[in-house]
């Protein structure tokens, strides 16, 4: 198993251009987040897809949207790239015990964004 | 505001030392959970402790909640350099319609041989 995977790992955009984050994972599991990391900061969560075929908004969702493709896969897009946007992405996906009261995610290896 | 808070920001030790990490939050939670960051990679699920539990064991990982304090410690006996990362712990609740992990800021740890 390959386990939650991201691409690009790297990229540079000019202010106003937009672009899509890839995520996958392979792991059946039903729910799907996109986290920011920024220096000296925890992960905060953007979006989440709790099961296939839905969204919501997370601490930190203005500019950015996202699709659940499917089961395997969730995007990440923006539209029009801020240099506050400059950060690192994580996609990740949750595996649960059942009830809960536990919740493990599993992280991709991430994606450096810098807008200039 | 963060959720968790680790203290100290940064721990310098020297292998073989034991490295303790400690965590607080604000509100009530279904469950703990520590993850480690390598440099440049993406998190890692370490051991994860639910409410109603005091104290758990992974290997050289010791983890104690303590629910009326709102706080936790990570324990790393006998380091190594290759435990050198950032240490997150990570607040599960379940609020605004579904299931949340809330991050700190993290510990930066450094084990020097």
């Amino acid at each position: 198993n390959a386990g939650v995977t991201q691409t690009p790992k790297f990229q540079v955009l000019k202010t106003g251009q937009s672009m899509t984050l890839q995520c996958a994972q392979d792991m059946n599991h039903n729910s799907m987040y996109w986290y920011r990391q920024d220096p000296g900061m925890g992960l905060r969560l953007i979006y989440y897809s709790a099961s296939e075929g839905t969204t919501d908004k997370g601490e930190v969702p203005n500019g950015y949207n996202v699709s659940r493709l499917n089961k395997r896969e969730f995007s990440l897009r923006l539209e029009s790239a801020a240099p506050s946007q400059t950060s690192v992405y994580f996609c990740a996906s949750l595996e649960r015990e059942g009830g809960s009261s536990t919740d493990t995610q599993y992280f991709g290896p991430g994606t450096r964004l810098t807008v200039l | 505001s963060q959720q968790g808070e680790e203290d100290p920001q940064a721990l310098s030790i020297q292998e073989g030392e034991n490295a303790t990490m400690n965590c607080s939050y604000k509100t009530s939670i279904n469950n703990l959970q520590w993850y480690r960051q390598n440099s440049g990679r993406g998190l890692v699920h370490l051991i994860l402790i639910r409410s109603n539990e005091r104290e758990k064991h992974s290997g050289r990982l010791r983890v104690t909640l303590d629910t009326s304090k709102k706080s936790s410690s990570l324990l790393i006996t006998a380091s190594r350099a290759a435990d050198t990362a950032s240490y997150f712990c990570a607040t599960g609740l379940f609020s605004g319609g579904y299931n949340k992990l809330i991050f700190g800021a993290g510990t930066r740890l450094a084990v020097h041989p």
